[in-house]
């Protein structure tokens, strides 16, 4: 297992366009959430799925912001009409159900909105 | 609900010296409590965590932290910071309920500096 993976890891778009990132994380972990982290700050929480179920969104998760997990796998994370504010670091982690040894943080995709 | 907070956002030591970031702490339920280290450009890597049992932990890189009920407190230690220490480093905390771990909520992070 070679922990979570995100892809891509850089990603520059133009004010308008929608992209997409992808997470695969951990095979056997139930649990898959997604983070928002700007210049100087820590993460923020946007939303986190158990197996292929969207249980909680932030209100951070505007309705430009769309994240699917099919199946319970690999996990998407989709933003239209991007706005220069979405310039940020997405971070991607999994972790086991009923559990708290720790969350596994991807390398995070890097959206920079020009 | 959840919060903590990380005292200094910047912390400068010099090599060999005591590191010490401090983390506080909000939460009506038992927290479970980590530090989490990030270097440029990349994900966060844990350092260590607490959930029960003894109140000082152990972690990776010769870091260690106290869960402090009454303070409500988490400071990260290290006896002597070498040059590769440097790095951001977050305090987060979270509970664990019938459902499983909850999210974690992170602090605004610390940028420690070390001085050859």
């Amino acid at each position: 297992d070679t922990g979570v993976s995100q892809n891509p890891r850089h990603k520059i778009t133009k004010r308008g366009q929608n992209v997409t990132f992808r997470c695969d994380p951990i095979s056997e972990h139930n649990r898959l959430y997604w983070y928002r982290q700007t210049l100087g700050q820590g993460p923020e929480f946007l939303t986190y799925f158990q197996n292929e179920a969207q249980l909680e969104k932030s209100r951070l998760l505007s309705d430009r912001f769309s994240a699917e997990r099919p199946k319970g796998s690999f996990s998407t994370l989709e933003i239209q009409r991007t706005e220069q504010g979405d310039s940020a670091m997405y971070l991607c982690a999994s972790s086991p159900e009923r559990t708290a040894y720790g969350y596994t943080f991807g390398s995070g995709t890097r959206l920079t909105v020009v | 609900a959840q919060s903590v907070t990380q005292l200094g956002s910047h912390v400068s030591v010099s090599e060999g010296a005591l590191v010490l970031l401090r983390c506080n702490y909000s939460s009506s339920v038992p927290p479970y409590l980590f530090w989490y280290v990030q270097y440029p450009n990349q994900g966060l890597q844990l350092l260590l965590k607490y959930t029960t049992g003894a109140t000082l932990v152990k972690g990776i890189n010769g870091f260690e932290a106290e869960f402090k009920k009454s303070e409500t407190s988490f400071h990260l230690t290290k006896p002597s910071a070498h040059m590769s220490d440097a790095a951001e480093y977050f305090c987060a905390v979270t509970s664990v309920d019938q459902t499983g771990a909850n999210n974690l909520f992170f602090g605004t992070g610390t940028r420690l500096t070390v001085i050859p």
